[in-house]
């Protein structure tokens, strides 16, 4: 069974901080796909980054980072410089046998 | 180009009843998905189409059924329905190039269902 963990439920950051999000998954796939989706009051879940597990090279895109390490299961993402549009709830995901498996999600605050 | 579209975007029903709800994909995704997002339970897999063939089924009950159609549009349905089945139902598409060739799922704005 696929299981994706985001232990923080919410978390508050002030305008222009930095604020990382933790993801811990596990599988017994050796080929899977790992992803983090953002859900605004809307409602629809918004593709962010993609990760494979072959790829472990950690990247940035504009204020997104992402910390991928396999020997750890964790996949985190960082906001730099948050936004007041950044305010929103975070759901990294798993994908395995054509299927996502979310996590709880993280409901991120940025304050003015 | 157009995204996943979902229709209706609210639904009240009352318990014992049926629904259908639709999806459409974006132009040239085979690949349809359905999820369940509670407040208790968070985002579930409900199925997958590929096709207008099952592929995936996650842990519902049978009242939760769908399909496909030849043009990728996808219809769940849920009979009898229950209290707990209310929930925001979100559709996912995707381009399917093969196994372990996954590519992002770009998912609807939801149908809010409730049901009373």
């Amino acid at each position: 069974a696929q299981k994706v963990t985001q232990a923080q439920t919410e978390i508050s950051v002030v305008e222009k901080e930095d604020v990382t999000l933790d993801c811990v998954y596990e599988t017994r796939d050796t080929t899977y796909y790992l992803f983090w989706y953002k859900q605004p009051p809307s409602g629809e879940l918004v593709f962010l980054i993609r990760r494979n597990s072959f790829d472990e090279q950690n990247e940035i895109s504009g204020r997104y980072s992402w910390n991928f390490q396999k020997s750890t299961s964790s996949f985190n993402f960082t906001i730099t410089a948050s936004q007041v549009v950044d305010s929103a709830v975070y759901f990294c995901a798993l994908n395995g046998n054509n299927r996502l498996a979310f996590g709880k999600g993280n409901q991120v605050v940025v304050i003015p | 180009k157009a995204g996943v579209t979902q229709t209706p975007r609210y639904l009240i029903k009352t318990r014992g009843q049926q629904v259908t709800l639709s999806c459409s994909p974006i132009s040239g995704h085979r690949s349809v998905s359905w999820y369940q997002q509670t407040p208790g339970q968070g985002l579930q897999f409900l199925f997958e189409y590929f096709s207008e063939t099952q592929r995936n089924k996650g842990n519902f009950p049978g009242r939760f059924s769908g399909r496909q159609f030849s043009n990728s549009r996808s219809e769940m349905n849920v009979s009898t329905l229950e209290l707990g089945d209310s929930a925001l139902y979100l559709c996912a598409s995707s381009l399917y190039r093969g196994p372990y060739l996954n590519t992002e799922a770009f998912f609807g704005q939801g149908t809010r269902l409730t049901v009373v």
